[in-house]
């Protein structure tokens, strides 16, 4: 296990759904991410926190919320999703505002609407 | 606009085989470059990582160099495994924003 840690793995819900992936990380870093990698495309940025504060939307839908409540953890909420938005979600993290140091990667959570 | 080509999509060779990945992007201004490697289903695993002031990196049967000026990249793979069968990732760090652009992956299958 990575020292970025994803729940659920696996996750089915329907479109009239609420629910939430959760990331936590234990590596001391201050910027997390969310990423969204779907069949046959590139992995896409969808969100960035540096110290809690949201410093990036990359033009996601509103029915995809995030939260940070501390440095370590990370949340998406999720609501009224369509089978389109079935992917896998991936969170990373880095020392914030050292890019240098690269990124490190969870495990992800399978996503599958119906 | 940061974009980043990986070459081949995929790619098939006999177990013992040396080989290389390649991976271009259009813009050499880049604070680093990460290669990744992503079992099935998985999430992403570190590789290396090279600074922009570097030319290449090592790791055990894996190095990969690094051209900013060009806009390359290459992984190298000696003596490649089964083991070693997953999708490789290359991504960028543009300067001036906190994200990894990625490529769209090769898919290797080392077969006994």
């Amino acid at each position: 296990e990575t020292g970025v840690t994803q729940t659920p793995r696996h996750l089915v819900m329907g479109m009239t759904n609420k629910k939430s992936l959760k990331c936590e990380q234990h590596l001391g870093h201050n910027a997390m991410y969310w990423y969204k990698q779907s069949a046959k495309k590139p992995l896409e940025l969808m969100f960035v926190y540096n110290f809690k504060e949201q410093t990036e939307n990359n033009s996601v839908p509103s029915r995809f919320s995030p939260e940070c409540p501390n440095s370590s953890h990370l949340f998406l909420h999720l609501h009224t999703l369509q089978p389109e938005d079935s992917a896998l979600y991936l969170c990373a993290s880095s020392p914030g505002g050292r890019v240098d140091y690269g990124y490190t990667f969870g495990s992800g959570t399978r996503l599958t609407v119906v | 606009k940061q974009e980043v080509t990986q070459i081949p999509a995929a790619l098939s060779v006999p177990e013992g085989e040396n080989l290389v990945l390649n991976c271009s992007f259009t813009d050499s201004a880049i604070y680093n470059l990460q290669w990744f490697r992503q079992d099935p289903g998985k999430g992403l695993t570190s590789l290396l990582l090279i600074q922009s002031s570097q030319r290449e990196q090592t790791s055990g049967r894996l190095n990969a160099s690094l051209d900013k000026s060009s806009g390359r990249s290459t992984l190298y793979i000696a003596a490649s495994q089964p083991g070693d069968s997953a999708t490789y990732l290359c991504a960028v760090i543009i300067q001036g924003a906190q994200k990894l652009v990625f490529g769209q992956g090769t898919r290797l299958t080392i077969n006994p």
